[in-house]
């Protein structure tokens, strides 16, 4: 059974500053991984897919790094805003096939 | 449609009382998943089709839910004798598969209160 840490479970930023959390997976039969931002009321929608060793993407403020040599993913978010308050999800393809997502790291940023 | 819809969008129910979650994928998408979060808790994996293969029902919490995709397409999510415990939001996502890189698009859920 394919197990994906999130940590921490929630985390509390005062607006402006920067913070990061992590995504731990197995290392062995690395496909892909994807992050996710849910908002509230509103449904996950994808950030990121990364499958490469060093990747790293970046869509505006927030970037994300992968290392699958030892099993974690970075999330950065540089000077937080209130409307970056969601929660963030990772997601592990298992199998080549099935999603496998993590509890999530609940952000919210204070004005 | 363009998205994964799902139905109702807010259901209140009767403990004991038996409802069923619908939800229509992406057209051509070949998996298929339901996830729950319950009130202050992470996302939690229930079911996943992929194909015509046999479901992967190793999330169902107990043998009260059950889930059935026909044709392909949409899915039915059935709990019997609800309990206080199986409110949450229901959560419906769709992919591709392989050859579409896997991708997961979510519907607008089901918040589910059992009273």
């Amino acid at each position: 059974i394919l197990n994906v840490e999130q940590s921490p479970q929630s985390l509390h930023v005062q607006e402006g500053d920067s913070t990061n959390f992590t995504c731990s997976f197995p290392s062995s039969n690395f496909y892909a991984l994807h992050w996710y931002r849910w908002e509230t009321a509103k449904s996950p929608e994808a950030l990121f897919v990364m499958t490469l060793n060093g990747d790293e993407k970046k869509k505006g403020r927030i970037s994300a790094t992968l290392n699958t040599k030892e099993g974690y993913s970075y999330l950065y978010i540089k000077g937080s805003q209130p409307e970056d308050s969601a929660t963030y999800l990772c997601a592990l393809i298992q199998g080549a096939q099935k999603l496998v997502f993590g509890q999530g790291t609940r952000l919210t940023i204070n004005p | 449609g363009a998205g994964v819809s799902q139905s109702p969008s807010n259901k209140v129910t009767e403990k004991g009382k038996d409802v069923e979650l619908r939800c229509d994928p992406i057209s051509g998408h070949t998996a298929l998943y339901w996830y729950r979060q319950s009130l202050g808790q992470g996302l939690e994996f229930l079911i996943y089709f992929q194909g015509n293969s046999a479901p992967d029902k190793s999330g169902l919490p107990s043998d009260r839910f059950s889930a059935e995709r026909t044709g392909g397409s949409v899915s039915t999510l059935t709990i019997q004798r609800t309990q206080q415990e199986d409110s949450a939001v229901y959560l419906c996502a769709s992919s591709p598969g392989l050859a579409g890189g896997i991708r997961g698009f979510f519907g607008p859920g089901t918040r589910l209160t059992v009273l």
